[in-house]
């Protein structure tokens, strides 16, 4: 069986400060692993995807990831937030099906 | 280059009245096609995805039902509309284990 927890339902972080959004994986097999973004009334779009290549992914808008196999993690970084950075972000893991996390709302204090 | 359009973008339907969302991909041949629904606030809900024309699996019963009447075509609809029925629906097809979403569509049940 797969899944995947995000913890912390909202993140707050200043401006320019460090963005740090968490996710545990279950995966009986090596998983794929992704984050999406969701804007205000929009689909979701893919930020970036681990698929055994290498552990740093880097993804679109100065995001990255890393995938920490002994601590079944896969969080999610940026290092200086920008306001166009708040919206929503799902977490999601691959197999014979996707699941996704119930998501992170993250919000930027100018 | 791929892309998926659904339609209508907003829709507002009294409570009882039949409903149909479209979704359409372009750019590939018979692709998995998927249905989710956000609620207000909350994580994503799959709830029909077809494997090809009129193959379609439910995994919520409820009553909305899903058809696919052409390869690259994918119809959510339902008899009669409950309040419940609220929300935010998205398609989405996937490709080398990755889904991609559409632009989605808002319905509010009044």
């Amino acid at each position: 069986a797969q899944s995947v927890t995000q913890l912390g339902s909202h993140v707050s972080v200043s401006e320019g400060a460090l963005v740090l959004l968490r996710c545990n994986y279950s995966s009986s097999v090596p998983p794929y692993l992704f984050w999406y973004v969701q804007y205000p009334n929009q689909g979701l779009q893919l930020l970036l995807k681990y698929t055994s290549a290498a552990t740093l992914v880097k993804g679109i808008n100065g995001f990255e990831a890393e995938f920490k196999k002994s601590e079944t993690s896969f969080h999610l970084t940026k290092p200086s937030a920008h306001m166009s950075d708040a919206a929503e972000y799902f977490c999601a893991v691959s197999g014979n099906q996707f699941y996704f996390g119930t998501g992170t709302s993250l919000t930027v204090i100018p | 280059s791929q892309t998926i359009h659904q339609w209508p973008a907003t829709l507002v339907q009294p409570v009882g009245s039949p409903l149909s969302l479209e979704c359409t991909v372009e750019g590939t041949s018979n692709p998995n096609l998927y249905w989710y629904r956000q609620a207000a606030g909350r994580g994503l809900q799959l709830l029909f995805y077809s494997v090809g024309i009129g193959q379609i699996s439910s995994e919520v019963p409820q009553n909305l039902s899903a058809s696919r009447p052409q390869d690259r075509q994918f119809i959510l609809s339902s008899k009669k509309l409950l309040l419940s029925d609220s929300g935010f629906y998205l398609c989405a097809w996937d490709s080398r284990d990755t889904q991609y979403f559409g632009p989605g569509t808002r319905l509010t049940v009044l």
